[in-house]
């Protein structure tokens, strides 16, 4: 079965510098792998996702995010995040030998602080 | 693009009743909608897998009985749950994948229930 461990819990960051959430899976097989943002007492929202072809993946709001097969990873990234951008990150897996289930980490707590 | 609009966004109810949520796809047709248990500070937990026209299937631990789910139409499903108790006060969440897609989900806004 496919897992995702988001490592880091909570990513303090100072307005306008860059950020890098970091995600890794684990799946014997290939699968896709998505971004998604939750603000305050909302739904998720997709920021990106990668289903196959160029590794480096552009999403919403200027998030991009890199699939790399060798360190089963698919980090997000911001070169400068903004206030708006504070909010709770989760990357998710999908497909493989579980079909269309997606399987989120425990999602990435980010503070953008002026 | 594609819409899942869930409904109610927030519901306080008293221990022991019930309490139904809904889930719609607005502008497309989903053969699968799933439900998901957020805990506060945490990550969302797939409680079962509805498909249009049958039964639904549960994750390892969700009770079936407690957590009735219905798939009538395919753009309509709805999650009660019966006989509510404080323990399951929690944020609740959908999300449908387009018929014949199933890579990819919209999600709808979510429901918060508390219990008295």
């Amino acid at each position: 079965a496919q897992s995702v461990t988001q490592l880091d819990s909570q990513v303090p960051v100072f307005e306008e510098a860059p950020v890098e959430l970091r995600c890794n899976y684990s799946s014997s097989v290939s699968v896709y792998l998505f971004w998604y943002v939750q603000y305050p007492n909302q739904g998720l929202q997709l920021l990106l996702k990668y289903l196959s072809g160029s590794t480096l993946v552009k999403g919403i709001n200027g998030f991009e995010a890199e699939f790399n097969k060798s360190q089963t990873s698919f980090h997000l990234r911001k070169p400068s995040v903004h206030i708006s951008d504070t909010a709770e990150y989760f990357c998710a897996v999908s497909g493989g030998n579980t079909g269309n289930q997606f399987y989120f980490g425990t999602g990435t707590s980010l503070t953008v602080i002026p | 693009g594609a819409v899942v609009s869930q409904h109610p966004s927030r519901v306080i109810c008293k221990s022991g009743t019930s309490v139904k949520i809904e889930c719609r796809s607005l502008d497309f047709q989903a053969t699968t909608m799933f439900w998901y248990r957020q805990f506060p500070k945490q990550s969302l937990m797939l409680m079962a897998t509805s498909n249009e026209g049958s039964k639904a299937t549960y994750e390892q631990g969700v009770e079936k009985d407690k957590f009735l789910i219905n798939h009538a139409s395919l753009t309509l499903s709805t999650l009660t749950v019966t006989s509510a108790h404080p323990e399951d006060s929690s944020f609740y969440i959908c999300s449908a994948s387009p018929s014949g897609g199933a890579i990819i989900q919209y999600f709808g806004a979510g429901t918060r229930l508390s219990v008295l």
